[in-house]
């Protein structure tokens, strides 16, 4: 059972095109994290919502936490081809917030 | 000082050796995690030290030994591995005083290869 659910797995788009990225659950998590990876790299964090409705920017990317908590998005603008890579969420719930769970991850390429 | 360092970057063993891998931080993080990743999927988490002591234990098999010397340390001991062990190990730390405690910050990884 995969308690959180990413989409799309896979999406090749060209340069300026906008996208998004979901990631759903039944579940309430007490945080959320973006994490983006190139290859032969480790992943990298590029933010983390905790506040139910939050909205984070960090620069073309868009970040929301849902009211209820249990799911987010994230919305590229006018992506660039720097933006190719592996794009993981993973939620932290309350009482196990050393143990991260993962989406399965969406592998975005931007051709230029 | 904010980087999570693994070393080797790349190895391949046979499956009769004994390896070790190796992560460092800096960052006074009391969280350190080792992870296994293969192509295009999401990390695994194999174990968890919470202040040098280990909490978690994803049901790894022995032949993979984890080891954390002291805070800044995290060593993961290889012996009698498989093919199928081949994969990217990712080491992760948390903890910052003033962030949520799950914000991991990833080493770079070492490639594993099993012959």
């Amino acid at each position: 059972t995969q308690l959180l659910e990413q989409s799309p797995q896979f999406l090749s788009i060209q340069e300026g095109e906008n996208l998004t990225v979901y990631c759903n659950s039944s579940s309430v998590f007490s945080s959320l994290q973006w994490y983006r990876q190139e290859p032969g790299e480790g992943p990298v964090l590029l933010v983390t919502v905790v506040t139910g409705g939050e909205v984070k920017k960090l620069k073309r990317l868009t970040f929301q936490f849902g009211d209820a908590r249990k799911d987010s998005s994230l919305h590229i603008t006018a992506a660039q081809p720097g933006d190719t890579g592996l794009y993981l969420c993973a939620g932290a719930r309350a009482g196990n917030n050393r143990k991260l769970i993962w989406g399965l991850g969406t592998s975005l390429a931007v051709n230029p | 000082d904010t980087e999570v360092t693994q070393t080797p970057k790349h190895l391949v063993m046979g499956m009769t050796n004994k390896k070790s891998l190796k992560c460092e931080q800096h960052m006074g993080h009391r969280a350190m995690y080792w992870y296994k990743q293969k192509a295009k999927k999401p990390p695994e988490l194999m174990f968890v030290y919470s202040y040098e002591k280990l909490s978690i234990n994803e049901s790894v098999p022995s032949r993979f030994s984890p080891e954390c010397p002291n805070s800044s340390l995290l060593n993961l001991h290889l012996h009698a591995l498989q093919p199928e062990d081949s994969a990217l190990y990712l080491c992760a730390s948390s903890g910052r005083r003033g962030t949520a405690n799950t914000e991991a910050f990833f080493g770079q990884g070492t490639r594993l290869t099993v012959v």
